[in-house]
């Protein structure tokens, strides 16, 4: 069973600070995904990492995926309000299907007006 | 709407008794999956359909939990003799090829 370990668990900040969630793991990936979520709703696809180092900014969000395709990052800048919700990285548990996953525990973020 | 719909959106039911949990993907795609997401253990993957080909239930907790998907379309995730650790919400997602799209879910209580 491939792991993603998440962390922190829990974020809450105030609107214009900078945060970093981390995505680790043990094993090698061909790509990692980053999720958003909010309360009773279905996740929604923030992005897709395909290549070690790569670097994917949307917006104020910018994604890292490690050089050896085992660690994954989002960094927010300039936080706001809108932001708050539940974010899960998520990699292919193995398979033929692209939509089997495994996801990490997630990170509840809080920005505070 | 185009995307992925469920029902019901909420389900509270007793202990033992069967509940049946509907999905219905966007349409044309041939892809289907059901996750379900716990507080104590994230979101975790649990059948995946795909075409005509037999599905993979290689995610599936227990006997009690089955699904089928009938005409390649709308699918139902059958609990049976639910338990309070089922408690829960069942998300379902579906693809063509590539990522899936998750619908809102069912937020299953079992008391």
């Amino acid at each position: 069973t491939q792991l993603l370990e998440q962390s922190p668990q829990f974020l809450s900040i105030q609107e214009g600070e900078n945060l970093t969630v981390y995505c680790n793991s043990s094993s090698v990936f061909s790509s990692l995904q980053w999720y958003r979520q909010e309360p009773g709703e279905g996740p929604v696809l923030l992005v897709t990492v395909v290549t070690g180092g790569e670097v994917k900014k949307l917006k104020r969000l910018t994604f890292q995926f490690g050089d050896a395709r085992k660690d994954s990052s989002l960094h927010i800048t300039a936080a706001q309000p809108g932001d708050t919700g539940l974010y899960l990285c998520a990699a292919n548990a193995g398979g033929t299907s692209y939509g089997k996953l495994t996801f990490g525990q997630g990170t509840i973020l809080t920005v505070h007006p | 709407g185009a995307g992925v719909s469920q029902s019901p959106s909420n389900k509270v039911t007793e202990k033992g008794k069967d509940v049946e949990l509907r999905c219905d993907p966007i349409s044309g795609h041939t892809a289907l999956y059901w996750y379900r997401q716990s507080l104590g253990q994230g979101l975790e993957f649990l059948i995946y359909f795909q075409g005509n080909s037999a599905p993979d239930k290689s995610g599936l907790p227990s006997d009690r939990f089955s699904a089928e998907r009938t005409g390649g379309s709308v699918s139902t995730l059958t609990i049976q003799r639910t338990q309070q650790e089922d408690s829960a919400v069942y998300l379902c997602a579906s693809s063509s090829v590539g990522l899936p799209y998750f619908g809102p879910g069912t937020r299953l209580l079992v008391l």
